[in-house]
């Protein structure tokens, strides 16, 4: 059983389109965020929730929309989207902090 | 604002060699700092340190914490080419705000 599951794996889109990634953790965590890595491998904290809360924005543009329908679960919607979009989009999950994150496998996201 | 910084960015050893990776930080409210070790996917936990002073190991790998100058170390001893990756320190603060240096990149020669 995968801990914490993010779909797609690859997302390939042209600029200007809405997609949405989603992602799901079966550890029972009350956190969870999203991460974005750049090419040079610099992960980004873009936002946190817990339990369903958004606790952290960081200064992430509105088109990128976080929604926790649960604890369980958060996902990103990203509307109208940017060459510099393209990154790697990992989603994470935590106990009370300070525990460790658990990571997604990540979601290749490439704007054309 | 908090910052983390790695040091070296990078670095080219051979195997057998003995590593030292670096991190300092900043963080408002700090209450621990993992460390992560990333090959081609997501990155894969190796230590969590909240106590300074107290080493934590594991196999050839070992870490410390100094609270009091905001630092810490990650070893790695008798490198293998299996070691090559990007280490990643992450102090956790405020808000539970997790977040991220640069990272070292290792590259181990056989």
């Amino acid at each position: 059983d995968t801990a914490v599951s993010q779909t797609p794996k690859y997302l390939v889109t042209q600029m200007g389109n809405d997609k949405s990634i989603k992602c799901e953790q079966n550890l029972g965590h009350d956190t969870m965020y999203w991460y974005k890595q750049d090419s040079k491998k610099f992960l980004k904290i873009m936002f946190s929730y817990n339990n369903k809360e958004l606790i952290i924005n960081e200064t992430v543009p509105n088109r990128f929309s976080p929604k926790s329908p649960d604890k369980a679960h958060l996902n990103l919607h990203i509307n109208s989207l940017e060459l510099g979009d393209s990154a790697v989009y990992f989603c994470a999950s935590s106990q009370e902090p300070p525990e460790k994150l658990f990571f997604g496998s990540g979601t290749q996201l490439s704007v054309l | 604002e908090d910052k983390v910084v790695q040091s070296p960015l990078s670095l080219v050893v051979h195997e057998g060699d003995t590593v030292t990776l670096n991190c300092s930080y900043e963080v408002t409210n700090f209450r621990s700092l993992l460390w992560y070790k990333q090959e081609k996917k997501a990155p894969t936990f190796l230590f969590m340190l909240t106590s300074s002073g107290i080493e934590k190991k594991s196999g050839r790998l070992s870490s410390i914490l100094d609270k009091k100058e905001l630092f810490s170390i990650l070893n790695i001893t008798a490198t293998q080419t299996g070691d090559s990756a990007i280490y990643l320190c992450a102090p956790g603060g405020r808000d539970d705000k997790i977040i991220f240096g640069k990272g070292t990149r290792l590259h181990i020669l056989p």
